[in-house]
């Protein structure tokens, strides 16, 4: 079946330095791609998403390219702030569903 | 506009007890959901509902059952509460999930002893 494998956490920067979480999926078919962030006590928030093969999506600096040759969607930022420390979550669209990674814990040190 | 909204924030139950969990959306959405949320586990779909009136099973669907009455608004039912129960549960809202993804509630955090 569909399902999205992302790398282990918890990972630890420094500020400004620049940010990778690696993201593949296995998946029949053409499904969306997401990111999705989680702030401590908080509900999840999709982050960017990428509807189609080379999209590109980005927000808040964070940037993930759909690339389906090596079905994958990594998530990167050029310089990360203490803000961005959260649980990130990559997810892909499945029928009415969408099937979410175990997520990544991300730790922000100043 | 609230978006997705859940009630209660917290509780705690004792085995055996019933509890209904609320979640509204007011950004007319047809597609809603039920995760919970457990550490090292991820997001699970507990039930989901592709529109007014229906419902569907996910992959953690025992001891839990949903009801859709309104398409603003799905309430998740716990009948006989477990330990095993205890964790964080989620609502979530889409128009289409294929393309727009899912718009998510603050929480609920349950526990059981």
């Amino acid at each position: 079946g569909d399902s999205v494998t992302q790398m282990e956490g918890p990972v630890t920067l420094s500020e400004e330095a620049f940010l990778t979480i690696n993201c593949t999926y296995t998946a029949t078919g053409y499904p969306s791609l997401f990111w999705y962030v989680q702030y401590p006590g908080e509900g999840l928030q999709l982050l960017l998403k990428a509807t189609k093969a080379d999209d590109k999506g980005s927000n808040k600096g964070f940037e993930a390219t759909y690339r389906k040759e090596t079905t994958s969607f990594h998530l990167e930022k050029g310089s990360v702030q203490v803000s961005d420390s959260a649980v990130y979550f990559c997810a892909l669209s499945r029928d009415d569903k969408i099937i979410f990674g175990k997520g990544t814990r991300l730790h922000i040190l100043p | 506009n609230a978006g997705v909204t859940q009630t209660p924030k917290f509780r705690v139950l004792k085995t055996g007890q019933s509890m209904t969990l609320l979640c509204a959306q007011d950004m007319n959405h047809e597609y809603m959901y039920w995760y919970r949320q457990d550490p090292g586990m991820g997001l699970r779909l507990i039930h989901y509902s592709v529109g007014e009136g229906t419902t569907a099973k996910g992959e953690v669907p025992d001891g839990y059952n949903v009801s859709r009455l309104k398409k603003q608004n799905f309430l998740l039912g716990l009948e006989s509460a477990a330990p095993s129960q205890t964790s964080v549960y989620f609502c979530a809202s889409s128009s289409t999930a294929r393309r727009e993804g899912q718009f998510f509630g603050p929480g609920t955090r349950l526990t059981v002893l």
